[in-house]
């Protein structure tokens, strides 16, 4: 079993439309949790970052974390052309590892 | 300030061959990773500086691949000898302290023929 599981989709909405992004992982040690977004041939850019449980607001993004059931989103209201990208949502230990755990990323394209 | 920069962007190279990768951290960031994204799958982690110390090398695939960081600036890696299932992108990134957001690199793609 993956410790991050993404559907990569490809996702394709109307400008407009309200997007909702979704991971799942299995390692009950995460608890960090960030979206990452990259545009094509660019690195990952962070967008969003969470600690523990809870919801996170910033502008059109808010991100959710709901630890007892190991699954994370992030939402994008009033999505714009300009958000068409790869989300990819990461994850990271307490006090451990430093390194990343990444889903697959998601290939989202907003239609003007 | 200038953000995590790579070198080369793209290296088409066959079999059995060499390769160097490099990394320039943004300044004063004294940790330092390297990820791989391989066709079709997740980006992974390989390994971890802080400044010129390996700190975490659990996701180094096999003993082609060295990872350095002479002087706890600039890091290369080298893939030798390269092999078909090392294509991939290679991104690295850096943070300032340990916790801290970790800024990717444009990432280096690297095809073995």
């Amino acid at each position: 079993q993956k410790e991050v599981e993404q559907d990569p989709g490809p996702l394709s909405v109307p400008e407009g439309a309200i997007v909702s992004l979704n991971c799942t992982y299995s390692n009950s040690a995460f608890q960090y949790f960030m979206w990452y977004r990259q545009y094509s041939r660019k690195g990952p850019e962070l967008l969003m970052y969470t600690y523990s449980s809870g919801n996170k607001e910033d502008g059109r993004f808010t991100a959710q974390v709901d630890k007892s059931s190991k699954y994370i989103s992030l939402f994008i209201r009033d999505s714009q052309p300009s958000d068409s990208a790869t989300y990819l949502c990461a994850m990271l230990t307490q006090g451990g590892s430093e390194k990343l755990v990444f889903g697959k990323g998601t290939k989202l394209t907003v239609n003007p | 300030e200038a953000g995590v920069t790579q070198f080369p962007s793209h290296s088409v190279i066959e079999k059995g061959q060499t390769v160097t990768l490099r990394c320039d951290p943004i300044s004063g960031h004294d940790n330092l990773y390297w990820y791989r994204r391989v066709m079709g799958k997740e980006i992974k982690f390989l390994l971890h500086f802080v400044k010129e110390s390996k700190q975490d090398e659990s996701g180094m695939p096999n003993n082609r691949f060295l990872a350095e960081r002479t002087g706890g600036t600039y890091s290369t890696l080298k893939v030798q000898p390269a092999e078909l299932e090392d294509s991939g992108v290679y991104f690295c990134a850096s943070s300032r302290d340990r916790g801290e957001t970790q800024y990717f690199g444009p990432g280096t793609r690297l095809l073995v023929l």
